[in-house]
Protein backbone atom coordinates (compact mmCIF):
# COMPACT_ATOMS: atom_id res chain seq x y z
CA UNK A 1 0.00 0.00 0.00
CA UNK A 2 1.39 3.48 -0.88
CA UNK A 3 2.44 5.28 2.27
CA UNK A 4 2.54 9.16 2.93
CA UNK A 5 4.00 10.11 5.98
CA UNK A 6 3.41 13.41 7.79
CA UNK A 7 5.66 15.01 10.80
CA UNK A 8 4.49 16.82 13.23
CA UNK A 9 0.81 15.09 13.56
CA UNK A 10 0.31 17.89 16.73
CA UNK A 11 1.97 21.41 16.32
CA UNK A 12 0.71 24.31 18.69
CA UNK A 13 2.16 27.82 17.49
CA UNK A 14 2.07 31.40 18.77
CA UNK A 15 0.86 34.28 16.47
CA UNK A 16 3.94 35.86 14.04
CA UNK A 17 5.68 32.44 14.27
CA UNK A 18 7.03 30.23 11.22
CA UNK A 19 5.72 26.97 10.92
CA UNK A 20 6.69 23.44 8.86
CA UNK A 21 4.94 20.89 8.53
CA UNK A 22 6.55 18.42 6.87
CA UNK A 23 5.40 15.02 4.24
CA UNK A 24 7.64 12.37 2.95
CA UNK A 25 6.37 9.36 0.13
CA UNK A 26 7.95 6.06 -0.07
CA UNK A 27 5.40 6.18 -3.39
CA UNK A 28 7.52 7.32 -6.21
CA UNK A 29 5.03 9.12 -7.13
CA UNK A 30 5.30 12.48 -9.47
CA UNK A 31 2.81 14.93 -7.82
CA UNK A 32 2.04 15.85 -4.17
CA UNK A 33 -0.13 18.28 -2.83
CA UNK A 34 -1.13 20.02 0.36
CA UNK A 35 -5.00 20.09 1.23
CA UNK A 36 -6.39 21.87 4.59
CA UNK A 37 -9.39 20.59 6.19
CA UNK A 38 -11.87 22.68 8.18
CA UNK A 39 -15.71 21.62 9.13
CA UNK A 40 -18.05 22.94 6.46
CA UNK A 41 -15.30 23.41 3.96
CA UNK A 42 -14.15 20.09 2.77
CA UNK A 43 -10.58 20.07 1.79
CA UNK A 44 -9.16 22.64 0.24
CA UNK A 45 -6.50 22.92 -1.99
CA UNK A 46 -2.75 25.11 -1.08
CA UNK A 47 -0.17 24.30 -2.85
CA UNK A 48 0.47 21.35 -4.96
CA UNK A 49 3.96 19.88 -7.11
CA UNK A 50 4.52 17.98 -9.69
CA UNK A 51 7.69 16.93 -9.43
CA UNK A 52 11.30 17.74 -7.52
CA UNK A 53 11.90 21.72 -7.64
CA UNK A 54 7.96 22.48 -8.86
CA UNK A 55 5.64 23.74 -6.49
CA UNK A 56 2.36 25.30 -7.87
CA UNK A 57 -0.78 27.37 -6.03
CA UNK A 58 -3.76 25.76 -5.49
CA UNK A 59 -7.40 27.41 -4.78
CA UNK A 60 -6.26 28.88 -1.07
CA UNK A 61 -2.41 29.87 -1.28
CA UNK A 62 -2.27 32.97 0.53
CA UNK A 63 -0.12 32.84 3.46
CA UNK A 64 1.46 29.52 2.70
CA UNK A 65 4.59 28.36 0.44
CA UNK A 66 5.90 25.30 -0.13
CA UNK A 67 8.95 23.41 -0.81
CA UNK A 68 9.67 20.14 -2.82
CA UNK A 69 13.31 19.69 -2.74
CA UNK A 70 13.00 16.01 -3.91
CA UNK A 71 10.30 13.10 -5.63
CA UNK A 72 10.28 12.40 -2.05
CA UNK A 73 9.65 14.75 0.69
CA UNK A 74 6.67 18.39 0.15
CA UNK A 75 6.82 20.76 3.30
CA UNK A 76 4.14 23.68 3.56
CA UNK A 77 5.36 26.59 4.93
CA UNK A 78 3.90 29.46 7.28
CA UNK A 79 5.79 32.44 7.29
CA UNK A 80 4.25 33.94 9.96
CA UNK A 81 1.49 32.10 11.11
CA UNK A 82 -2.18 33.14 11.97
CA UNK A 83 -4.93 32.21 14.32
CA UNK A 84 -7.25 31.54 10.90
CA UNK A 85 -4.54 29.03 10.00
CA UNK A 86 -5.63 26.77 12.57
CA UNK A 87 -6.70 23.54 11.10
CA UNK A 88 -5.76 19.68 9.67
CA UNK A 89 -3.51 19.73 7.08
CA UNK A 90 -3.53 16.82 4.90
CA UNK A 91 -0.33 15.65 2.19
CA UNK A 92 -1.41 13.64 -0.46
CA UNK A 93 0.41 12.38 -3.31
CA UNK A 94 -0.11 10.37 -6.34
CA UNK A 95 0.51 10.29 -9.83
CA UNK A 96 -0.37 12.39 -13.12
CA UNK A 97 -3.19 9.91 -14.78
CA UNK A 98 -3.99 7.80 -11.89
CA UNK A 99 -7.03 7.91 -9.96
CA UNK A 100 -6.03 7.56 -6.52
CA UNK A 101 -4.95 10.05 -4.63
CA UNK A 102 -3.11 8.89 -1.16
CA UNK A 103 -3.33 10.89 1.79
CA UNK A 104 -1.51 10.66 5.17
CA UNK A 105 -2.64 10.88 8.68
CA UNK A 106 -2.75 14.88 8.50
CA UNK A 107 -1.25 17.18 10.94
CA UNK A 108 -3.64 19.38 13.37
CA UNK A 109 -2.28 23.09 13.58
CA UNK A 110 -3.39 25.08 16.67
CA UNK A 111 -2.30 28.74 16.05
CA UNK A 112 -2.47 30.80 19.48
CA UNK B 1 -19.14 29.45 -3.70
CA UNK B 2 -17.78 25.60 -3.86
CA UNK B 3 -17.71 24.02 -7.26
CA UNK B 4 -18.55 20.77 -5.65
CA UNK B 5 -21.61 20.61 -3.70
CA UNK B 6 -22.48 17.70 -1.55
CA UNK B 7 -25.99 16.43 0.19
CA UNK B 8 -27.20 16.12 2.51
CA UNK B 9 -24.66 17.38 5.24
CA UNK B 10 -25.26 14.69 7.53
CA UNK B 11 -27.81 11.23 7.20
CA UNK B 12 -28.75 8.61 9.53
CA UNK B 13 -29.53 5.39 7.87
CA UNK B 14 -30.59 2.18 9.84
CA UNK B 15 -27.85 -1.09 9.45
CA UNK B 16 -28.63 -3.19 6.86
CA UNK B 17 -30.60 -0.01 4.95
CA UNK B 18 -29.20 2.13 1.73
CA UNK B 19 -27.29 5.23 2.04
CA UNK B 20 -27.59 7.92 -0.59
CA UNK B 21 -25.43 10.71 -0.94
CA UNK B 22 -25.31 13.25 -3.89
CA UNK B 23 -22.59 15.67 -5.12
CA UNK B 24 -23.28 18.46 -8.23
CA UNK B 25 -20.76 20.30 -9.74
CA UNK B 26 -20.87 23.68 -10.65
CA UNK B 27 -17.78 23.94 -13.64
CA UNK B 28 -18.32 22.04 -16.65
CA UNK B 29 -14.77 21.50 -17.28
CA UNK B 30 -14.81 18.55 -14.65
CA UNK B 31 -14.86 14.87 -16.53
CA UNK B 32 -13.24 13.03 -13.47
CA UNK B 33 -15.20 12.07 -10.17
CA UNK B 34 -13.96 10.02 -7.15
CA UNK B 35 -15.72 9.57 -3.92
CA UNK B 36 -13.11 9.36 -0.68
CA UNK B 37 -13.97 8.04 2.90
CA UNK B 38 -12.52 9.35 5.82
CA UNK B 39 -12.72 7.77 9.45
CA UNK B 40 -12.14 9.63 12.11
CA UNK B 41 -8.62 10.56 13.10
CA UNK B 42 -7.43 9.17 9.95
CA UNK B 43 -6.91 10.63 6.41
CA UNK B 44 -9.04 10.00 3.42
CA UNK B 45 -9.07 7.18 1.48
CA UNK B 46 -10.31 6.60 -2.54
CA UNK B 47 -13.28 4.33 -2.61
CA UNK B 48 -14.00 4.51 -5.90
CA UNK B 49 -13.85 6.50 -9.37
CA UNK B 50 -16.49 7.40 -12.13
CA UNK B 51 -15.56 8.79 -15.27
CA UNK B 52 -18.30 7.60 -17.55
CA UNK B 53 -22.21 8.20 -17.60
CA UNK B 54 -24.36 5.83 -16.17
CA UNK B 55 -23.52 3.22 -13.01
CA UNK B 56 -20.81 1.96 -12.10
CA UNK B 57 -20.57 -0.91 -9.44
CA UNK B 58 -17.86 -1.94 -6.34
CA UNK B 59 -19.48 -4.74 -3.79
CA UNK B 60 -21.93 -2.80 -1.75
CA UNK B 61 -21.09 0.69 -3.28
CA UNK B 62 -22.57 1.74 -6.39
CA UNK B 63 -22.23 5.34 -8.19
CA UNK B 64 -23.88 7.09 -10.84
CA UNK B 65 -22.77 10.01 -13.19
CA UNK B 66 -24.59 12.14 -15.55
CA UNK B 67 -22.17 14.43 -17.03
CA UNK B 68 -24.94 16.71 -18.49
CA UNK B 69 -26.65 17.58 -15.14
CA UNK B 70 -23.06 17.36 -13.35
CA UNK B 71 -24.56 15.23 -10.49
CA UNK B 72 -22.69 11.91 -9.21
CA UNK B 73 -24.31 9.61 -6.32
CA UNK B 74 -23.25 7.37 -4.17
CA UNK B 75 -25.21 4.56 -2.97
CA UNK B 76 -24.59 2.03 -0.03
CA UNK B 77 -26.73 -0.86 0.34
CA UNK B 78 -26.57 -3.23 3.04
CA UNK B 79 -24.74 -0.66 5.53
CA UNK B 80 -22.13 -1.45 8.04
CA UNK B 81 -21.94 0.27 11.73
CA UNK B 82 -18.44 0.38 9.92
CA UNK B 83 -19.36 2.60 6.90
CA UNK B 84 -20.10 5.05 9.29
CA UNK B 85 -17.62 8.15 8.35
CA UNK B 86 -17.10 11.20 6.30
CA UNK B 87 -17.68 11.07 2.45
CA UNK B 88 -16.27 13.34 -0.04
CA UNK B 89 -16.95 13.96 -3.52
CA UNK B 90 -14.05 14.82 -5.82
CA UNK B 91 -13.87 16.32 -9.03
CA UNK B 92 -11.01 17.02 -11.70
CA UNK B 93 -10.55 18.38 -15.03
CA UNK B 94 -7.74 16.32 -15.76
CA UNK B 95 -7.12 13.44 -13.14
CA UNK B 96 -4.38 15.81 -11.68
CA UNK B 97 -5.28 18.07 -9.11
CA UNK B 98 -8.04 17.20 -7.11
CA UNK B 99 -11.32 20.07 -5.74
CA UNK B 100 -13.13 18.22 -3.41
CA UNK B 101 -16.21 18.69 -2.15
CA UNK B 102 -17.41 19.78 1.71
CA UNK B 103 -18.41 16.40 2.89
CA UNK B 104 -21.43 14.27 4.05
CA UNK B 105 -21.20 12.52 7.82
CA UNK B 106 -22.92 9.06 7.58
CA UNK B 107 -24.05 7.45 10.26
CA UNK B 108 -24.94 3.91 10.40
CA UNK B 109 -27.29 2.72 13.52
CA UNK B 110 -27.32 -0.66 14.67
Amino acid sequence: EAAVTQSPRNKVAVTGGKVTLSCNQTNNHNNMYWYRQDTGHGLRLIHYSYGAGSTEKGDIPDGYKASRPSQENFSLILELATPSQTSVYFCASGDWGAETLYFGSGTRLTVL
Amino acid sequence: QQKVQQSPESLSVPEGGMASLNCTSSDRNFQYFWWYRQHSGEGPKALMSIFSDGDKKEGRFTAHLNKASLHVSLHIRDSQPSDSALYFCAASENQGKLIFGQGTKLSIKP
